[in-house]
């Protein structure tokens, strides 16, 4: 049974960079027909799509984060990280790390695959 | 503003069905069989309920079930049960190859 784990600072100051890593086990990042993306949800509020690492290695970001964020895997240790710089309150959520389903065939467009497997979350908080 | 909307609450009875519907455009909802339905309870993180706008991941009770109609998406509950009660999000690609969720709704076992 696969299983993703987030793990990162839970404090972070406004205009630092906010870093996160997802680790994967219970199978292999690299297993065809998946991707693996960053989801958060502000307190109180709806969930917010971050960005997409798509099982080729390319990444799709959501356009209102695109200049801040990074998203990045390392097959050797089978995790996924995410970097979001310039933080701010506003970035204050929980943050989701999620398998992505790219299809039967591994062919669904990036970003069209639903997320079949999430993290328990991890509450990121911007302050001073 | 979330891209895709949703009601911000339903409610309805034990057994009887309820129907959350999803909104977008032709560049979203419309455009692509690509819409899925995920369940929060509170504290806990998101499920999968449905994907590719009607499939159901295994595991998942055929209670729940999936349509769509034009720019709308639809996520039917029947037989509604007290677990059922939490908060349902809709999601869809975009024409810009990114992904919009909806702003969520808050179901309620009466």
């Amino acid at each position: 049974q696969l299983q993703l784990q987030e793990s990162g600072s839970g404090l972070v100051k406004p205009s630092q960079t906010l870093s996160l890593t997802c680790a994967v086990s219970g199978g292999s990042i690299s297993s065809g027909g998946y991707s693996w993306s960053w989801i958060r949800q502000p307190p109180g509020k709806g969930l917010e799509w971050i960005g997409y690492i798509y099982h080729s290695g390319s990444t799709y970001y959501n356009p209102s984060l695109k200049s801040r964020v990074t998203i990045s895997v390392d097959r050797s240790k089978n995790q996924f990280s995410l970097k979001l710089s310039s933080v701010t309150a506003a970035d204050t959520a929980v943050y989701y790390c999620a398998r992505v389903f790219d299809g039967p065939y591994g062919d669904y467009p990036p970003a069209a695959g639903a997320f079949d497997i999430w993290g328990q979350g991890t509450m990121v908080t911007v302050s001073s | 503003q979330s891209a895709l909307t949703q009601p911000a609450s339903v409610s309805g009875s034990p057994g009887q069905s309820i129907t959350i519907s999803c909104t977008g455009t032709s560049s979203d909802v419309g455009g692509y069989n690509y819409v899925s339905w995920y369940q929060q309870h509170p504290g806990k993180a998101p499920k999968l309920m449905i994907y590719d706008v009607s499939n159901r991941p295994s595991g998942v009770s055929n209670r729940f079930s999936g349509s769509k109609s034009g720019n709308t998406a639809s996520l039917t509950i029947s037989g509604l049960q007290a677990e059922d009660e939490a908060d349902y999000y809709c999601s869809s690609y975009t024409s810009s190859s990114t992904l919009a969720f909806g702003g969520g709704t808050k179901l309620t076992v009466l």
